[in-house]
Order: structure tokens, then C-alpha cells, then sequence
């Protein structure tokens, strides 16, 4: 069973920069798995900020940005917002078994 | 504007079935490949399966597989999710989300619909 893995929790101040990682229990995550990160606040859906590893929508804010790193997913936010308080899912596609898998969330707190 | 709208949420008793349905609109629904996700009360997402804009092709996780059929008409601009032999553990919101093009981006989701499985 294919296992994506996120850090629990962050805590970041307002203001300051913190970095979100995706992993894959298959590997190194590369551009293939098509990343996407998403933003969810309490009792509201997802909302789609970054797609395949870096691109971003028309509405995501410009200090969200996405990347590889180390093998890895990743999610930089720079200049944090008390806004930006929220839960954040990676999702990886596995092409080769023709199905997408989300992270397990991070709780992040800006404090 | 891009709208996704989901219905057809509600309690069902264990073993029994429900068909969800969404509505699109705002964009060409035909051009579109379209993926249903779940998010369990107080956890996180969980991608549930996908089809092709020709409904050519259809993805399920192993989670639903044999049990949930999903589908779409074109004609009506709607996506969906026929659940059988539903258990407690598929209790979600169901949310519909657009799938653009070959770079796999998820980028509109519905507000999504409450299924409760319990007796």
C-alpha cells in the first residue's frame, strides 16, 4: 500500500517562512507525480493552490510557491499570514497503478 | 464562473446504496476529466475514483473497488457516484473536483455532500 507522508503539525510566526513537505513511501518524488497542494480551513472544501510541483492558480497568493526538495514535495510559504492558518494535503499521482494518493495533512499554526 | 455542485447526501443503513450526484457548470463539462474525493469527519482526504471525459476510462481506490461505480453524462453536464453495499467506514463528505488536462490539476472542487452509514 502506497503511503504519502506529511509532518503532523508546524508552527510558523507571522511573518516568517516555513516549508511543507510531501514524501512517498515509493521513492524519491519527482515532477511525474504531478504534486498538488491544497488549503483547507475549518468547515470549508479544499482549495487548490499549487499543481503539478510549482505552478500556480490565478488565485493563490504569490508567497505561496511549491518545489522538489530532497526526494521530497514541497510547500514554501514566505511572509506568513494569520490567514494562512489551515490544513494542507499533498496529492501524488501513480501512474503506473492509475491512482492518486493524498498526504496525511499538516496542521499548520501561525502563532 | 466554474461551479460544482454536489446532492444526493444522506444516511443509509450498512449494506445499502446511494447514488450522488454533481452539477457543473461555467466551463465545457465534456472536455473536462472529473474525480470524486471523501474526507472521513475530523480526517483527511481520500481520493475515490476518476473518469475520463468519455468515460472511457474509470479509476478506483481499492477502498471502493467492486462497490462504488462512477460515471457521467455529458448531455447533462453531470458527474455520478453510484455506492453499493456501503459501509460505516464510507462515511464522508463526498466532494466532486475538475481535473485539468494532462498536467493533473486539481483545480475546482464542489462543496461537497454528507454520506452517513449507520444503522
Amino acid at each position: 500500500q502506497t503511503v504519502v507522508t506529511q509532518e503532523p503539525s508546524l508552527t510558523v510566526s507571522p511573518g516568517g517562512t516555513v516549508t511543507l513537505t510531501c514524501a512517498s513511501s515509493t521513492g524519491a518524488v519527482t515532477s511525474g507525480y504531478y504534486p498538488n497542494w491544497f488549503q483547507q480551513r475549518p468547515g470549508q472544501p479544499p482549495r487548490a493552490l499549487i499543481y503539478s510541483t510549482s505552478n500556480k492558480h490565478s488565485w493563490t497568493p504569490a508567497r505561496f510557491s511549491g518545489s522538489l526538495l530532497g526526494g521530497k514535495a514541497a510547500l514554501t510559504l514566505s511572509g506568513v499570514q494569520p490567514e494562512d492558518e489551515a490544513e494542507y494535503y499533498c496529492l501524488l499521482y501513480y501512474g503506473a497503478a492509475r491512482l492518486w494518493v493524498f498526504g496525511g495533512g499538516t496542521k499548520l499554526t501561525v502563532l | 464562473e466554474v461551479q460544482l455542485v454536489e446532492s444526493g447526501g444522506g444516511l443509509v443503513q450498512p449494506g445499502g446504496s446511494l447514488r450522488l450526484s454533481c452539477a457543473a457548470s461555467g466551463f465545457t463539462f465534456s472536455s473536462y476529466e472529473m474525480n470524486w474525493v471523501r474526507q472521513a469527519p475530523g480526517k483527511g482526504l481520500e481520493w475515490v475514483s476518476y473518469i475520463s471525459s468519455s468515460a472511457s476510462s474509470k479509476y478506483y481506490a481499492d477502498s471502493v473497488k467492486g462497490r462504488f461505480t462512477i460515471s457521467r453524462d455529458n448531455a447533462q453536464n453531470s458527474l455520478y457516484l453510484q455506492m453499493n453495499s456501503l459501509r460505516a467506514e464510507d462515511t464522508a463528505v463526498y466532494y466532486c473536483t475538475r481535473l485539468a488536462g494532462s498536467i493533473l490539476n486539481f483545480d475546482y472542487w464542489g462543496q461537497g455532500s454528507l454520506v452517513t452509514v449507520s444503522s
